[in-house]
């Protein structure tokens, strides 16, 4: 049994595009919920924290629903620069990863 | 600048031969940990550490040590390195409140030839 699970992908979407990724994760004692992002071989950056409210930074709005337990990712007016994979992060005292969805964004 | 650091960046090796991979973080966290990624598994935990002298085993510990002797600093050790640790390493630190954020390193390929 996974901790959290994602769609891998690939997402291939033109530039412009709005896009959205899902997330589940099975503890619902579950603490704290972020989202990642991780460009190919480097590390794993914070893009922002999901909270119960949902919350917007950007073209970036991040949602949990922690009655069906999951998170998501939406990302609007897609740049090339968006081209990464987005890594759904869960923290029950120890932090719980998602194996990631891959994004590209195509001009 | 806050930041995790963590040394080598690639490092070749040969089966057998322990190396050691250095981490350290200047933001006082008082939570460290080590990752392993693999293509199709995503980050596994391998060794964390609470505090100082306080460590304990993540999902995949087997073949690893770690030390905690400063708060700064957190090794991961492979005192007999096989193939199948080739891999792509991060060590990773936090604080210790709920919502506390967590910052990696920029991490290290090792492969164990």
């Amino acid at each position: 049994r996974k901790e959290v699970e994602q769609d891998p992908g690939p997402f291939n979407v033109p530039e412009g595009a709005t896009v959205a990724f899902n997330c589940t994760y099975s503890n619902s004692a579950s603490q704290s919920f972020f989202w990642y992002r991780q460009d190919c071989r480097k590390e794993p950056k914070l893009l922002m924290s999901v909270y119960s409210s949902g919350n917007e930074d950007g073209r970036f709005t991040a949602q949990l629903n922690r009655a069906s337990q999951y998170i998501s990712l939406l990302i609007r007016d897609s740049k090339l620069s968006d081209s990464a994979t987005y890594l759904c992060v869960v923290n029950e005292d120890q932090f719980y990863f998602g194996t990631g969805t891959s994004l590209t964004v195509i001009p | 600048e806050a930041q995790v650091t963590q040394n080598p960046r690639y490092l070749i090796t040969v089966t057998g031969k322990k190396l050691t991979v250095t981490c350290s973080q200047n933001m006082n966290h008082e939570y460290m940990s080590w990752y392993r990624q693999d293509p199709g598994l995503g980050l596994r935990q391998i060794y964390y550490s609470m505090n100082v002298e306080v460590t304990d085993k993540g999902d995949v510990p087997e073949g690893y040590k770690v030390s905690r002797k400063e708060k700064r600093n957190f090794p991961l050790i492979l005192e007999s390195p096989s193939p199948n640790q080739t891999s792509l390493y991060f060590c990773a630190s936090r604080g210790i409140t709920s919502n506390a954020k967590l910052f990696f390193g920029s991490g290290t390929q090792l492969s164990v030839l």
